[in-house]
């Protein structure tokens, strides 16, 4: 059974940088799937931020791409997330996710919550 | 930028049948691919590729696609099925989200 599971600050500052990590269980990365994140302001709908491919390709949303940088880290079998620069906007729950070759996202992560605030 | 447009809200009665649908400039041509997120929840894959049902999905998901809309319909609705429909399709570098439709059955 494959599962994701986020880790990471649950509260940034404002113009600081966001990391987040997904470690990944009963699957090998480097095996195949995109890896990616997606997040949901409260109250809001999903927003894809950005996938990579196992062999390192990067797909990012063109609104965030300047701020966005997706890696892996295929021998600890985690994936990460880094937002820089960011401002209250940037609230939202973050989602890991394992993505198939439809781009259909067939494992998530639980989610967990970052809050943007001083 | 790519948009989909699903309507806020839907409501059906009980036992009978939903419809739920995504509009998008020649979105027929597209991957289409469905969620259900319930309050507190991870979104579920509950359709791909326009109509196919991931497993442990109940036959009662169904989905189709072509010329400028794709539509989720759920047949039978039961309590259970109350929550929040996203569609998704992958556009250039990024996969794009639909605003979302809260399904209430009554």
């Amino acid at each position: 059974q494959v599962q994701l599971q986020e880790s990471g600050p649950g509260l940034v500052k404002p113009s600081e940088t966001l990391s987040l990590t997904c470690a990944v269980s009963g699957y090998s990365i480097s095996s195949g799937y995109y890896w990616g994140w997606i997040r949901q302001p409260p109250g809001k709908g999903l927003e894809w931020i950005g996938s990579m491919y196992h062999s390192g390709s990067t797909y990012y949303n063109p609104s965030l791409k300047s701020r966005v940088t997706i890696s892996v880290d295929t021998s600890k079998n985690q994936f990460s997330l880094k937002l820089s620069s960011v401002t209250a906007a940037d609230t939202a729950v973050y989602y890991c996710a394992r993505t198939d070759g439809y781009r259909a996202v067939d494992i998530w992560g639980q989610g967990t919550m970052v809050t943007v605030s001083s | 930028s790519y948009e989909l447009t699903q309507p806020l809200s839907v409501s059906v009665a009980l036992g009978q049948t939903a419809r739920i649908t995504c509009g998008g400039n020649n979105i027929g041509i597209k991957n289409v691919h469905w969620y259900q997120q319930k309050p507190g929840q991870a979104p579920v894959l509950v359709i791909y590729r326009d109509s196919n049902r991931p497993s442990g999905i109940p036959e009662r998901f169904s989905g189709s696609n072509s010329g400028n809309t794709a539509t989720l319909t759920i047949s039978r609705a039961q309590a259970g099925d109350e929550a929040d429909y996203y569609c998704q399709v992958w556009d250039s570098t990024t996969g794009v989200f639909g605003g979302g439709t809260k399904l209430t059955v009554l």
